[in-house]
């Protein structure tokens, strides 16, 4: 099945600067690669993601690359902001086993804190 | 427009009883939602996939017979673990996706803070 690394598990940054996380899947067939961002004891919130069939995607301050041939991601934040401090994690998603419905794999998180 | 609704938010029970959790797709219908388990500190781990009108499909490690899913509507499904002890204790957030053209996106629940003392 799929499986996904995500690195690193913590990173501090000065306000204003940019910060990256990398993850890789192991699942070729994998097509759908989700970003969340969850605060304490509350739900994953998708903050950006990406289909297979396009290398980049950008969002005001956050993109996201893919490289298909090597199966990594990364998630970039520019200018990043105090709130933008919460966990945040990866996801790949392979074909699930009923009517189509695709499941996600999660990688391990990365706890980002972002430095007044 | 794409809720996903949760109950209870939090629950705690005594060790040996059982607890149901319902998640309910408020605004559309899903054929398909998931149920995750997240411990402190670490990842969303998938559970099982919750299929309406016929039996849940579990993931490699997950029991059946403890954690009891049913997938009553194209809006509700429950999760119901039985005979639940403190290590059940954890964070279940359900999540369905609603079919939109052109993703895969799926909408999380709030989670239900479960505690077995």
């Amino acid at each position: 099945g799929e499986n996904v690394e995500q690195h690193p598990s913590t990173l501090s940054v000065q306000e204003g600067d940019s910060a990256v996380i990398k993850c890789t899947y192991s699942d070729s067939a994998s097509n759908y690669f989700p970003w969340y961002k969850q605060e304490l004891g509350k739900r994953p919130q998708l903050i950006i993601d990406i289909r297979s069939n396009v290398g980049e995607k950008k969002d005001q301050r956050i993109a996201v690359t893919l490289n298909k041939t090597a199966k990594h991601f990364s998630l970039h934040i520019t200018e990043t902001q105090p709130e933008d401090s919460a966990v945040y994690f990866c996801a790949a998603s392979s074909a699930g086993t009923f009517q189509g419905a695709q499941k996600l794999v999660f990688g391990q998180g990365t706890r980002l804190t972002i430095n007044p | 427009g794409a809720v996903v609704s949760q109950h209870p938010s939090r629950v705690i029970c005594k060790s040996g009883t059982s607890v149901k959790i319902e998640c309910r797709s408020l605004d559309f219908q899903a054929t398909t939602m998931f149920w995750y388990r997240q411990f402190p500190k670490q990842s969303l781990m998938l559970m099982a996939t919750s299929n309406e009108g016929s039996k849940a499909t579990y993931e490699q490690g997950v029991e059946k017979d403890k954690f009891l899913i049913n997938h009553a509507s194209l809006t509700l499904s429950t999760l119901t673990v039985t005979s639940a002890h403190p290590e059940d204790s954890s964070f279940y957030i359900c999540s369905a996706d609603p079919g939109l053209a052109g993703t895969n996106e799926q909408f999380f629940g709030p989670g239900t803070r479960l505690t077995v003392l």
